[in-house]
């Protein structure tokens, strides 16, 4: 079975980094997308960015360029994403899925908490 | 950037009524590349529809997703009790992905 779990979220003060990960099992890692879908309390969900099988390109939302930083190591099977200056509209769950043709693949998510 | 707009926001309905959930793009979207996910208060989005009209594994028959170009619809055909929630669609054809905002299905 897919299974995708995600990693490495907490509590951290405005203007530090955090770095999410991504574990995945069940599929040949290596052969698919990945992206990352962010939900802020209360709010819709937000898709962040993709990164190909082999890590050569990424997309990310235009608002969250320059700060934010998908990767993956194919070898391990884990998905990243680096997460910098980070602000208190930050605060939301952080989802991994599998960039497929049906995107139906979706981790538990990890809660991101930005605060003073 | 395509962006997705969802109506109504809010969808006020009975169970055992039809629901018909609607999905806007601003420009023409790949029909392979368009979902529907249901999503219940702290839980995972659960996808229900993609390629804008294939039901995911293990999804009753009363959902179905319909629709090309800019205008896609979700129906339900008789609302159970636990359809309540929020429904998104999602285009994932063209970077920026980006979801719709969302429309409440909420008990009259």
């Amino acid at each position: 079975d897919v299974q995708l779990v995600e990693s490495g979220g907490g509590l951290v003060q405005p203007g530090g980094s955090l770095r999410l990960s991504c574990a995945a099992s069940g599929f040949t890692f290596s052969r698919y997308w990945m992206a990352w879908v962010r939900q802020a309390p209360g709010k819709g969900l937000e898709w962040v960015a993709n990164i190909e099988p082999d890590g050569r390109e990424e997309y990310y939302v235009d608002s969250l360029k320059g700060r934010f930083s998908i990767s993956r190591d194919n070898a391990k099977n884990s998905l990243f994403l680096q997460l910098n200056s980070l602000r208190v509209d930050d605060t939301a769950v952080y989802y991994c899925v599998r960039d497929d043709e049906s995107w139906g693949y979706w981790g538990q998510g990890t809660l991101v908490t930005v605060s003073s | 950037e395509i962006v997705l707009t969802q109506s109504p926001d809010t969808l006020s309905l009975s169970p055992g009524e039809r629901a018909t959930l609607s999905c806007r793009a601003s420009q023409s979207v790949s029909s392979r590349s368009l979902a529907w996910y249901q999503q219940k208060t702290g839980r995972t989005p659960r996808l229900l529809i993609y390629g804008a009209s294939s039901r995911a594994t293990g999804i009753p028959d009363r959902f179905s997703g319909s629709g090309s170009g800019t205008d896609f619809t979700l129906t339900i055909s008789r609302l159970e009790p636990e359809d309540f929630a929020v429904y998104y669609c999602l285009q994932y054809r063209t970077s920026p992905y980006n979801f719709g905002q969302g429309t409440k299905l909420e008990i009259k």
